[in-house]
């Protein structure tokens, strides 16, 4: 089955410094894969995929994700971190049946970007 | 342009109760997908429309849970005898066609108490 991980609950960086949100994925085939952001009382908002291509996507807000096969990553980057940033992210990847691949999303649990003045 | 829409906001049901929650998807639209967000975690998937099709309902946990589109536009997801493990966000979400590669647009969420 087609799963993600995002291996920390929460991350803290102080504004102006880089930000890294991590996350791995495993899925049989090509994987289609994707970042949201979540504020308060607010649905997802769509920030960056990866289809195919190259490995550096660029999405909303400055932000950017580096797809990596080797280690099976996908990791959420911007150079310059704002307090406005601070949010839930989620990564998610498309799932896949012995069809193909259907098109519902399969999220990770989530980090809490906390972003310091 | 106006996004996904969701109503209510916040809805609160004794247990036992039916509720019926309602989504307006991206005009022009073609899949429609329900996702239930429980607290602290990610969404999880419940159903997917392909416009009034419904190609996958997979995700609903229970017969309790039932979700149409009449006319391939707006979509309601109905809760019979509510329970409190039914407690959660239910969020909809919309994409341009059944492409993989078009991105899901989500609304706000209908918050779903159930006392």
């Amino acid at each position: 089955a087609q799963s993600v991980a995002q291996p920390e609950d929460q991350v803290n960086v102080a504004e102006g410094n880089p930000l890294t949100v991590k996350c791995t994925y495993s899925v049989s085939g090509n994987p289609y894969l994707f970042w949201y952001v979540q504020y308060p009382n607010r649905g997802l908002q769509f920030l960056l995929k990866y289809i195919t291509g190259d490995n550096l996507v660029k999405g909303s807000y400055g932000f950017e994700a580096e797809f990596n096969k080797s280690q099976t990553s996908f990791h959420l980057k911007k150079p310059s971190a704002l307090v406005s940033d601070s949010a839930l992210y989620f990564c998610a990847v498309r799932d896949r049946d012995y069809g193909g691949a259907t098109n519902k999303l399969i999220f990770g649990t989530g980090t809490l970007l906390a972003v310091q003045p | 342009g106006a996004g996904v829409s969701q109503s209510p906001r916040y809805k609160v049901a004794k247990r036992g109760q039916d509720v019926a929650l309602r989504c307006d998807p991206i005009s022009g639209h073609v899949s429609l997908f329900w996702y239930q967000q429980a607290l602290g975690q990610g969404p999880e998937f419940l159903t997917y429309f392909q416009n009034e099709a419904q190609l996958d309902k997979s995700g609903l946990p229970s017969d309790r849970f039932f979700a149409e589109r009449p006319e391939g536009s707006v979509s309601t997801l109905k809760i019979q005898r509510t329970q409190q493990e039914d407690s959660a966000v239910y969020l909809c979400a919309s994409s341009l066609t059944g492409s993989l590669t078009y991105e899901q647009y989500f609304g706000p969420g209908t918050r779903l108490t159930v006392t």
